[in-house]
């Protein structure tokens, strides 16, 4: 059955450096999402992605954040310069179509930890 | 803004007792409801969802029932398993608009059951 990736499953940095979060969704998936969780806190959407650009974001979506398909398979989450409140357990999701029933398939998660 | 209100957790219940994990929602318009079950280290995978008024979606033995005059989407289970130990996050897909399919989740349930 296929399923969403991501890599690594966990990541260490210190405060100010740059991570990159990967993901490979489902392949013929079109719509495709970052959510992050910050441990004991709920699921927070990030971003959605179609078409090769972004659709919708939340606030937390800063301009430390980007996303990108640089190759028709990987999705990342790039965080510019990662802060304290960046560690989460980041989810990868993505679904082939928006109506009706459709449902988003999640990766394993990465999770960050920043020092 | 959509919102998802769990019921606080965590729930320890013995193998075989009956389960009830309340959900309630705040959104305009009839939002898609799903839950979402994350086992011990995996993902989130879904459990069951409903995309109109009066629908009930199962699986595993789970149910939970769209309720539109209640805005609530409540889980439960009539028999539960060891097996079924793991976090349970009610969610909410916006109706149409100018959604890309973004989930709104809650907090989260930890459930333990003990032989």
């Amino acid at each position: 059955e296929p399923e969403v990736t991501q890599t690594p499953s966990h990541q260490v940095t210190q405060m100010g450096q740059e991570v990159i979060l990967r993901c490979v969704p489902i392949s013929n998936h079109l719509y495709f999402y970052w959510y992050r969780q910050i441990l004991g806190q709920k699921v927070e959407f990030l971003v959605s992605f179609y078409n090769n650009e972004i659709s919708e974001k939340s606030e937390i979506f800063d301009d430390q954040f980007s996303v990108e398909r640089p190759d028709g398979s990987n999705f990342t989450l790039k965080i510019r310069s990662t802060k304290l409140e960046d560690s989460a357990m980041y989810f990868c999701a993505s679904t082939p179509r928006l109506a009706g029933r459709a449902e988003q398939f999640f990766g394993p998660g990465t999770r960050l930890t920043v020092l | 803004g959509d919102s998802v209100t769990q019921m606080e957790g965590p729930v320890t219940l013995s193998e075989e007792a009956c389960l009830t994990i309340n959900c309630t929602y705040t959104a305009t318009g009839y939002p898609s409801l799903f839950w979402y079950v994350q086992y011990p280290g995996e993902g989130l995978q879904l459990l069951l969802k409903a995309t109109k008024a009066d629908d009930k979606g199962s699986n595993k033995g789970f149910e939970a029932t769209y309720r539109k005059e209640t805005t609530s989407f409540h889980l439960e289970k009539g028999s539960v398993q060891v097996s079924d130990s793991a976090v349970y996050f009610c969610a909410l897909r916006a109706a149409g608009g100018t959604s890309y399919g973004k989930l709104t989740f809650g907090q989260g349930t930890i459930l333990t059951v003990h032989p």
